[in-house]
């Protein structure tokens, strides 16, 4: 059970450059979010998923996008790359919330990405 | 604007000692609240969480304490050992928004020193 399961770990890009971060998971849970943490910054959500075939917007999902094609895979695609992306991206899956219940997030490692 | 705030970037705290991380919320109606815990290069792990009908959960060395009225939580562990240096986030949502609604506070680092 490998878990939340994030590649690459790092990536340098060139402004306007694209690029895919891969996200997987083997819990069969239901819902998968995208993060991004910047330095001295609480984390924040690029969006979410509450199944195969059903994406939201988080908090902060301009200049992102995102499928969910398979229970397990949730990648995070950015376009046209530019520095204010540099930061460091979390995935995450937890069970469907039953009501009232919160069910924790679980995390992948992250992914630091550097966009020059 | 930062509804989740953890005002102590770091705590320093000997061996053996009791760690207090707190953390202030100006949303109210946030109803459950989460602490994460962080090591270097790896994701955020779950720690505790409180729903806000109770003002105390513990679990083994970690309690979290709710004052609603302050609209304030804090974490304790006792005691203290080195593998809880780490980063803590504090996060906290609505419950009946389900998971996808977690604002983070901006981290506490802690370190135990031997």
């Amino acid at each position: 059970n490998a878990g939340v399961t994030q590649t690459p770990k790092f990536r340098i890009l060139k402004i306007g450059q694209s690029m895919t971060l891969q996200c997987a998971q083997d819990m069969n849970h239901n819902y998968m979010y995208w993060y991004r943490q910047d330095p001295g910054m609480g984390l924040k959500l690029i969006y979410y998923s509450v199944g195969a075939g059903i994406t939201d917007k988080g908090e902060v999902p301009n200049g992102y996008n995102v499928s969910r094609s398979t229970t397990e895979d949730f990648p995070l695609r950015l376009e046209l790359a530019a520095p204010s992306q540099t930061s460091v991206y979390f995935c995450a899956s937890s069970y469907s919330p039953l009501a009232g219940i919160y069910n924790e997030q679980f995390f992948g490692p992250g992914t630091r990405l550097t966009v020059l | 604007d930062q509804q989740v705030k953890q005002n102590s970037p770091s705590l320093s705290v000997q061996e053996g000692r009791i760690s207090i991380l707190n953390c202030d919320y100006t949303n109210s109606m946030f109803d459950y609240f989460l602490w994460y815990k962080k090591y270097p290069a790896e994701g955020p792990t779950f720690l505790i969480s409180i729903s806000s009908i109770k003002d105390k959960n513990e679990d083994g060395r970690f309690t979290v304490f709710l004052n609603k009225s302050a609209k304030h939580l804090s974490l304790h562990i006792v005691p203290s050992q080195p593998g809880d240096s780490a980063v803590y986030f504090c996060a906290a949502t609505r419950s009946n928004f389900g998971n996808e609604k977690l604002t983070f506070g901006t981290g506490t680092r802690l370190t135990i020193i031997p």
